[in-house]
C-alpha cells in the first residue's frame, strides 16, 4: 500500500537559518504529493502541492519538487521565522479504484527560536 | 459554508460512554474524510463518503465505530461505549470531487478525551 516516510524531528533552528525536511513516499500508481502545516491548535492547513513529476510547488517562501526518480518531496524553506514554528505533514493522494484519500508521513514538529 | 466546521471541539466521556461527533463540510463538497490523529501527530484514515454513501471503510474499527452522511444534515462519527485508547483529535476534511489534484480542507477537529 501507500506510505509516507518523513522525517520525524523534532527540528529547532534559528530565525533566518535554512530549513530542510525530508519526505519519500510510496505509492502503486501517481500521485499528487502535498506539505501540509499545522499550527499550534488548529486543523491542518495546505501548504504547497504537485501534481506530477517534476513539478515544483511554492507558497510563503516555502518549495518542494516532485522527484520520481527519488520518490521524494523534500520541503525547503531558506529563512525560517518564528511564525513558521508548526508541525509539518508530507502526504500523497491517489485516485484510483476506490483509493481516494490522503496518507500521511508522522510529521515533523519545527520549532524556531528568535 | 465556507469552511469545514467541526462541533463540538472538546469532548470529555467516561470509559463505556457514547461519543457523537459532527461535520458540516463545505458547500458543494461531494467527499467528506474523517481521521484520527493520536498522540504522536501520526492521521489514521478512518472513512469517506461520496454525498450519503460510504466511499471508503477500509479505516474504521469494525466494532463500535459508526458514522453516517445523511442529506441536509451535517456529517457524524459516533463512538460507543469509548475506551481510554481512543482518546485523540477527530479531523473531517472535505473535497469538492474525486481527483488526487483537489485539494481536502479541514476542519478543526474535535479533541475527544476518554477519562
Amino acid at each position: 500500500g501507500d506510505s509516507v516516510t518523513q522525517m520525524e524531528g523534532p527540528v529547532t533552528l534559528s530565525e533566518e537559518a535554512f530549513l530542510t525536511i525530508n519526505c519519500t513516499y510510496t505509492a502503486t500508481g501517481y500521485p499528487s504529493l502535498f506539505w501540509y502545516v499545522q499550527y499550534p491548535g488548529e486543523g491542518l492547513q495546505l501548504l504547497l502541492k504537485a501534481t506530477k513529476a517534476d513539478d515544483k510547488g511554492s507558497n510563503k517562501g516555502f518549495e518542494a519538487t516532485y522527484r520520481k526518480e527519488t520518490t521524494s518531496f523534500h520541503l525547503e524553506k531558506g529563512s525560517v521565522q518564528v511564525s513558521d514554528s508548526a508541525v509539518y505533514f508530507c502526504a500523497l493522494s491517489e485516485s484510483g479504484g476506490s483509493n481516494y484519500k490522503l496518507t500521511f508521513g508522522k510529521g515533523t514538529l519545527l520549532t524556531v527560536n528568535p | 459554508g465556507e469552511e469545514v466546521a467541526q462541533t463540538p471541539k472538546h469532548l470529555v466521556r467516561g470509559e463505556g460512554q457514547k461519543a457523537k461527533l459532527y461535520c458540516a463540510p463545505i458547500k458543494g463538497h461531494s467527499y467528506v474524510f474523517w481521521y484520527q490523529q493520536v498522540l504522536k501527530n501520526e492521521f489514521k484514515f478512518l472513512i469517506s463518503f461520496q454525498n450519503e454513501n460510504v466511499f471508503d471503510e477500509t479505516g474504521m474499527p469494525k466494532e463500535r465505530f459508526s458514522a453516517k452522511c445523511l442529506p441536509n444534515s451535517p456529517c457524524s462519527l459516533e463512538i460507543q461505549a469509548t475506551k481510554l485508547e481512543d482518546s485523540a483529535v477527530y479531523f473531517c476534511a472535505s473535497s469538492r470531487r474525486r481527483d488526487k489534484n483537489t485539494e481536502a480542507f479541514f476542519g478543526q477537529g474535535t479533541r475527544l478525551t476518554v477519562v
